[in-house]
């Protein structure tokens, strides 16, 4: 069974500081990706990554892509309250049947305070 | 604006009665999937489709049968509904087999009394 192991589960900073989010697993994964989700809405892609070692950029959000495509990291710099949401990383399965589907993170809830 | 309908947004319904939660996307996707989202369990996947009429099975299939009889709609039909298929649930859709990403519906709230 493939896993993601998303952390911190939550995160509560202030307006301004820097915080980071680890996705780990043990699997290797064809691409992975990065969603945000609002309260009673659907999870929004925020990027993909597909080559090991990748790192993208969106505006304040720096997205990594481990070196072995097993792990991934997302950065905010300066976090604003409008970065609140639960975050979400999701691993595309690599071959076989099931190729092309995600196995989701259990999330990240950041909230930021003014 | 284009993506993935879902509809109802709120449905209570009692233990054994049956319903179709519909999922509608306009974007001429292949790749169509139904996710399940509890707390503290993460999004998983129930069914998924590669294509009009061809349909699979995810992690937690049992309880729920899909059929795609055409490239638009992907319905996810409950038989019998039990208290453990209280969720929030989730349609998307995908134009390369999930690779670079899925468009998701804004869900399904679903209540079994």
């Amino acid at each position: 069974t493939q896993l993601l192991e998303q952390s911190p589960q939550f995160l509560s900073i202030q307006e301004g500081e820097n915080l980071t989010v680890y996705c780990n697993s043990s699997s290797v994964f064809s691409s992975l990706q990065w969603y945000r989700q609002e309260p009673g809405e659907g999870p929004v892609l925020l990027v993909t990554v597909v080559t090991g070692g990748e790192v993208k950029k969106l505006k304040r959000l720096t997205f990594q892509f481990g070196d072995a495509r097993k792990d991934s990291s997302l950065h905010i710099t300066a976090a604003q309250p409008g970065d609140t949401g639960l975050y979400l990383c999701a691993g595309v399965t690599y071959g076989g049947g099931s190729q092309g589907n995600l196995i989701f993170g259990k999330g990240t809830k950041l909230s930021v305070k003014p | 604006n284009a993506g993935v309908t879902q509809t109802p947004k709120f449905q209570v319904l009692k233990t054994g009665q049956s319903m179709t939660l519909q999922c509608a996307q306009d974007m001429n996707h292949e790749y169509m999937s139904w996710y399940r989202q509890d707390p503290g369990m993460g999004l998983r996947l129930i069914h998924y489709s590669v294509g009009a009429g061809i349909t699979d099975q995810g992690e937690v299939p049992n309880g729920y049968n899909v059929s795609r009889s055409t490239t638009e709609d992907f319905p996810l039909r409950l038989l019998s509904a039990a208290p453990s298929q209280t969720s929030v649930y989730f349609c998307a859709s995908s134009l390369y087999s999930g690779f670079y990403g899925y468009t998701f519906g804004s869900g399904t709230r679903l209540t079994v009394v």
